[in-house]
């Protein structure tokens, strides 16, 4: 089955400055790609997503890379606030009629003042 | 708000007892999937359901078992409960069909074996 690996565990950047959260996936048929946001006790919030026939998609603040070849993908924001700090997931899934997410392990991201 | 809901938000139970939680989806979703999250484990796919069918099994244990009604909420049934079962439960709804794969997640369950 399918196996996401993200790094880093975890990542502390000044308010400003830039974040970058990378992760690899193993099934060359994955073809959809989510970010998740998880705040302390919350649920799971989908932020960002890219699909297999696109290389690069933003949003404000918020962009991701997807390279198919090399089957990874990245989360990267820009300005990064306190309220960006949480616990970043990455995701991957199949198309088809089974679209269960395979998630990463995650990286708490820390936003210093 | 994600629209998905969820009850309990919280449960506390002993071991060896059985439990349900619920969720109901997203106006208009009739995909349901069930995550468990704990500390060790990270975020585990157990089940997804397609307008009331079981689409795709994962790392569901067989104490564990979950279905859809006519209406599109769902059950997970945790039963012969043990510590290791203590975890966040997570429902997540989707359109589903052709080219829709976006998941909300509801609030959760936490589910506490004392």
């Amino acid at each position: 089955g399918e196996n996401v690996e993200q790094h880093p565990s975890t990542l502390s950047v000044q308010e400003g400055d830039s974040a970058v959260i990378k992760c690899t996936y193993s099934d060359s048929a994955s073809n959809y790609f989510p970010w998740y946001k998880q705040e302390l006790g919350k649920r799971p919030q989908l932020i960002i997503d890219i699909r297999s026939n696109v290389g690069e998609k933003k949003d404000q603040r918020i962009a991701v890379t997807l390279n198919k070849t090399a089957k990874h993908f990245s989360l990267h924001i820009t300005e990064t606030q306190p309220e960006d700090s949480a616990v970043y997931f990455c995701a991957a899934s199949l198309s088809g009629s089974a679209r269960q997410l395979t998630f990463g392990s995650g990286t708490q991201l820390t936003v210093l003042p | 708000d994600s629209g998905v809901t969820q009850t309990p938000k919280h449960l506390i139970t002993a071991t060896g007892q059985r439990v349900t939680l619920r969720c109901s989806p997203r106006s208009g979703d009739l995909s349901v999937y069930w995550y468990q999250q704990s500390l060790d484990q990270g975020l585990q796919f157990l089940i997804q359901y397609y307008n009331g069918e079981e689409r795709a099994k994962g790392n569901i244990l067989e104490r564990f078992s979950a279905q859809q009604f006519p209406d599109l909420h769902s059950e997970l049934n945790l039963s012969s409960l043990e510590l290791g079962d203590s975890a966040l439960y997570f429902c997540a709804s989707s359109v589903g069909g052709q080219g829709h794969h976006e998941q909300y997640f509801g609030p959760g369950t936490r589910l506490t074996v004392t």
